[in-house]
């Protein structure tokens, strides 16, 4: 089976703008969630979807949504990017024995 | 709630000898405990885990991780390293329903030659 995929890999934005990411799951599986991962706050848990509805979410302002389509597909999307929320975002599919599989994130820099 | 602590932020250790990269939990509920490794400017990868049965387990690439509930522990270690295992490794719970992971701040391994 293909692993996570997620797009685009690397993004500059200034602050003010909005980003949307995206996220591809393994085949089959059905939750998506997503993390930010920076070096001074470490991994920190954003949001979680099953089948189209966000089930848990992590302690982020209101900037950072997300959704996910009936194909088990994600997207995030951060509106007016501060310069804190520059970091690796990753998105990871859990499988239905709880182990989560991780893309290799998207490296969102904004200036 | 949970929360993860990694002891060690830095562990170097040289070529074959042992390591043992510590993880304590805390949790008021029943929990999954995983490790995931990742390597520079890559995501995580799922090295092992534990969710019931045996609190032994162990990984392809001759890791492995005990899972001690009176001590709220879940250790990782091998028995001889190689240069290619230098990489951050992280501790992660979740509950048994398989939430969210809640990890900790990661322990980067590095093997001298």
């Amino acid at each position: 089976k293909a692993g996570v995929t997620q797009t685009p890999r690397y993004l500059i934005k200034t602050r003010g703008q909005q980003v949307t990411l995206s996220c591809s799951p393994i085949s089959g599986h059905r939750s998506v969630s997503w993390y930010q991962q920076t070096p001074g706050q470490g991994l920190q848990f954003l949001f979680e979807y099953f089948s189209e509805t966000q089930r848990n979410k992590g302690n982020f302002p209101g900037r950072f949504s997300g959704r996910q389509f009936s194909n088990s597909r994600s997207e995030m999307n951060v509106s007016t990017l501060e310069l804190g929320d520059s970091a690796l975002y990753l998105c990871a599919s859990r499988s239905s024995s709880y182990e989560q599989y991780f893309g290799p994130g998207t490296r969102l820099t904004v200036t | 709630a949970q929360s993860v602590t990694q002891l060690d932020s830095q562990v170097p250790v040289f070529e074959e000898a042992p390591v043992e990269l510590r993880c304590n939990y805390s949790s008021s509920v029943s929990v999954y405990l995983f490790w995931y490794v990742q390597y520079p400017n890559q995501g995580l990868q799922l090295l092992l885990k534990y969710l019931s049965g045996s609190t032994l387990v162990e990984s392809i690439n001759g890791f492995e991780a005990e899972f001690n509930k009176s001590q709220t522990s879940f250790h990782l270690r091998k028995p001889s390293v190689h240069i290619s295992d230098t990489a951050e490794y992280f501790c992660a719970v979740s509950d048994i329903y398989g939430n969210k992971l809640v990890f900790g701040a990661g322990t980067i391994l590095r093997v001298k030659s």
